[in-house]
């Protein structure tokens, strides 16, 4: 069974500094990983996704990932936080043959002026 | 890009009464859909995966009978709760998925509904 683990369950950050979101994960196989963020009362949007090719992951509004295989992470960064970048985060996983999306349990970041 | 409309945005009920929720791809066809439960602070939970003119299949624990799901046609998919009770509130997500050629991975979601049983 795949699942996925955000072991923080809030972030704090001061604006400009660079920001963290870890993820791990495990899965049989290769995995499909995304990233999502939720604003409050919203659906999910999408940010990133690692399928195949570079580790780095290069997302929307200056969101990057990297995929460590041997560690099974999927860590989100940002070199320079934004108060507008404070929501929920959360991490995904699909098994490459599979069919169904599991969701870590969310991180809550929260970027202070 | 794909996007995925949901309606109601927010919905408030009486106890007992049922409630349906419309997820629509706007612009792509959604061989597969999907809906999701979430509760306050908690991470989202899928309930059903439904296939367009197939039944669709509930995750362990869900109940079919109180959450039917009908997918009719390619950009529509419907959730009704079926005699809804306070312990059903909760923020309803739905995603689709596009067909075509195979690996197919990615999955767009709906803006969710708001759910109140009063």
């Amino acid at each position: 069974a795949q699942s996925v683990a955000q072991p923080e369950d809030q972030v704090n950050v001061a604006e400009g500094n660079p920001l963290t979101v870890k993820c791990t994960y495990s899965v049989s196989g290769n995995p499909y990983l995304f990233w999502y963020v939720q604003y409050p009362n919203r659906g999910l949007q999408f940010l990133l996704k690692y399928i195949t090719g570079d580790n780095l992951v290069k997302g929307s509004y200056g969101f990057e990932a990297e995929f460590n295989k041997s560690q099974t992470s999927f860590h989100l960064k940002k070199p320079s936080a934004l108060v507008s970048d404070s929501a929920l985060y959360f991490c995904a996983v699909r098994e490459r043959a599979g069919n169904m999306l599991t969701f870590g349990g969310g991180t809550r970041l929260m970027v202070k002026p | 890009g794909a996007v995925v409309s949901q309606h109601p945005s927010w919905v408030i009920c009486k106890s007992g009464t049922s409630v349906k929720i419309e997820c629509r791809s706007l612009d792509f066809q959604a061989t597969t859909m999907f809906w999701y439960r979430q509760f306050p602070k908690q991470s989202l939970m899928l309930m059903a995966t439904s296939n367009e003119g197939s039944k669709a299949t509930y995750e362990q624990g869900v109940e079919k009978d109180k959450f039917l799901i009908n997918h009719a046609s390619l950009t529509l998919s419907t959730l009704t709760v079926t005699s809804a009770h306070p312990e059903d509130s909760s923020f309803y997500i739905c995603s689709a998925r596009e067909g075509g050629q195979l690996p197919v991975y990615e999955q767009y979601f709906g803006p969710g509904t708001r759910l109140t049983v009063t």
